[in-house]
């Protein structure tokens, strides 16, 4: 099983600023990973696919990058709404595999 | 676009059988245009693939769970299912049913809001 870490754990930003956020496989993923955000009693919703594809409608402050292992989205100027947990997600192999998440916070 | 909603019972004895059931409205649960999946939510695993599968029965089961999990299709009613068997607390999640194109296989495009499964007795 492919095992998703994800740093920093937490993120204490202001809005406005930009947020980078990191994801690392055990193996390589290949561009295989997607990026998922996650608010309160909420599922989790798809925003990056393919390391670095846009879902529907997400705006073009998400942006993602990255192959093989090591991959990274960046939140070029956080929005209110984009305070929330993130999510790495890897679909190269069987079973599919989420990160642990990083939670980004109002300073 | 799809839409997904869980419906079963909160609350599961151990050693029973754990039942979910996901009601999908925007397409036929048979058209082939998407997989059908259930994914959990616990605090201490995070989330969980527990399966993904194709309406012509082909797909794949966690291994970690796969002698206990049974998926099924129900055309008529455009529903697809989950049983979970000899559950413990430790299955104990917010299960969410989920689904994505079948050409972008493992990406859950589309969930239901999740429901919350407590194993209690």
């Amino acid at each position: 099983e492919i095992v998703l870490t994800q740093s920093p754990a937490t993120l204490s930003l202001s809005p406005g600023e930009r947020a980078t956020l990191s994801c690392r496989a055990s193996q390589s993923v290949s561009s295989y990973l997607a990026w998922y955000q996650q608010k309160p009693g909420q599922a989790p919703r798809l925003l990056i696919y393919d390391t670095s594809n846009r879902a529907t409608g997400i705006p073009d402050r998400f942006s993602g990058s990255g192959s093989g292992t090591d991959f990274t989205l960046i939140i070029s100027s956080l929005e209110p709404e984009d305070f929330a947990v993130y999510y790495c997600q890897q679909r190269s192999n069987w079973p599919f595999t989420f990160g642990p998440g990083t939670t980004v916070e109002i300073k | 676009q799809l839409q997904l909603q869980e419906s079963g019972p909160g609350l599961v004895k151990p050693s029973e059988t754990l039942s979910l059931t996901c009601s999908v409205s925007g397409d036929s649960i048979s058209s082939g245009s998407f997989y059908w999946g259930w994914i959990r939510q616990t605090p201490g695993k995070g989330l969980e693939w527990i399966l993904s599968m194709y309406y012509t029965g082909n797909g794949y089961h966690n291994p970690s769970l796969k002698s206990r999990v049974t998926f099924s299709v129900d055309t008529s009613t455009n529903q697809f299912s989950l049983r979970l068997s000899s559950v413990t607390a430790a299955d104990t999640a917010v299960y969410y049913c989920a689904s994505g194109h079948s050409v972008q296989d493992g990406l859950p495009e589309f969930w239901g809001q999740g429901t919350l499964v407590t194993v209690s007795s």
